[in-house]
């Protein structure tokens, strides 16, 4: 089975530099979620969309945003890069016309130097 | 105080033990509940998810669920050392596609 897709699977930006980050959802899920998972750490919820409009906001810093197309891939842009930011960056897609399960794609690992 | 709480382990097991993974979490109104495994530099992958109370069986696992203790549970039966990995416990507030929040994870290393 299809499943979420995220490019690119690696990444190394330098500091104050600015990046995009991509997300094919799994065919026929519309909702996408962005989650941060630092080292050692659980993932945190950054921010949501269903049908191309933002449906929920987490601690998404402000040099962040994001958007979902009509395609329903989603692009999450980060400028000002700094140190903190390097971590493993999860895309997740679910139906509204089914279970709401979140499926996760491979994660994007940004490092900043 | 995290809103999901985890034991985060290692918690040890011989091969073919059961392992029992425990989460309580804080939201009373949380709806839906789920097990994640993730393993080290790799992408959450879901075990079992539970939206009411008692017991969900899925082959080797059992998703246990009592809502008005706030107690979510996992057990793995006869585990495998390819079950070695961070079980992460994730809640949602509502009945779906709303954020997951999750547990620190527990660490479970069986041992052949």
């Amino acid at each position: 089975a299809a499943g979420v897709i995220q490019s690119p699977r690696h990444l190394i930006k330098e500091k104050r530099e600015t990046a995009t980050l991509k997300c094919y959802p799994i065919p026929r899920h519309d909702t996408v979620y962005w989650y941060q998972q630092g080292p050692g750490q659980d993932p945190q919820f950054l921010i949501s969309f269903y049908e191309k409009m933002q449906s929920d906001k987490g601690s998404i810093p402000d040099r962040f945003s994001a958007q979902q197309f009509s395609d329903y891939h989603s692009e999450l842009n980060m400028s000002s890069l700094e140190l903190g930011d390097s971590a493993l960056y999860f895309c997740a897609s679910s139906s509204t016309t089914g279970a709401a399960t979140q499926y996760f794609g491979p994660g994007t690992r940004l490092l900043v130097l | 105080q995290k809103e999901v709480e985890q034991n985060s382990g290692p918690l040890s097991v011989p091969e073919g033990a059961i392992a029992s993974l425990n989460c309580t979490y804080s939201d009373r109104g949380s709806q839906s509940f789920f097990w994640y495994r993730q393993y080290s530099g790799k992408s959450p992958e879901l075990i079992m998810s539970i939206y009411s109370n008692g017991d969900k069986e899925d082959g080797r696992f059992t998703a246990q669920l009592n809502k008005a203790s706030q107690y979510v549970s996992l057990l793995i039966r006869d585990s495998q050392p390819s079950d070695s990995a961070t079980y992460l416990c994730a809640v949602c507030a509502g009945t779906g596609f709303q954020k997951l929040v999750f547990g620190t994870g527990t660490r479970l290393l069986v041992s052949p």
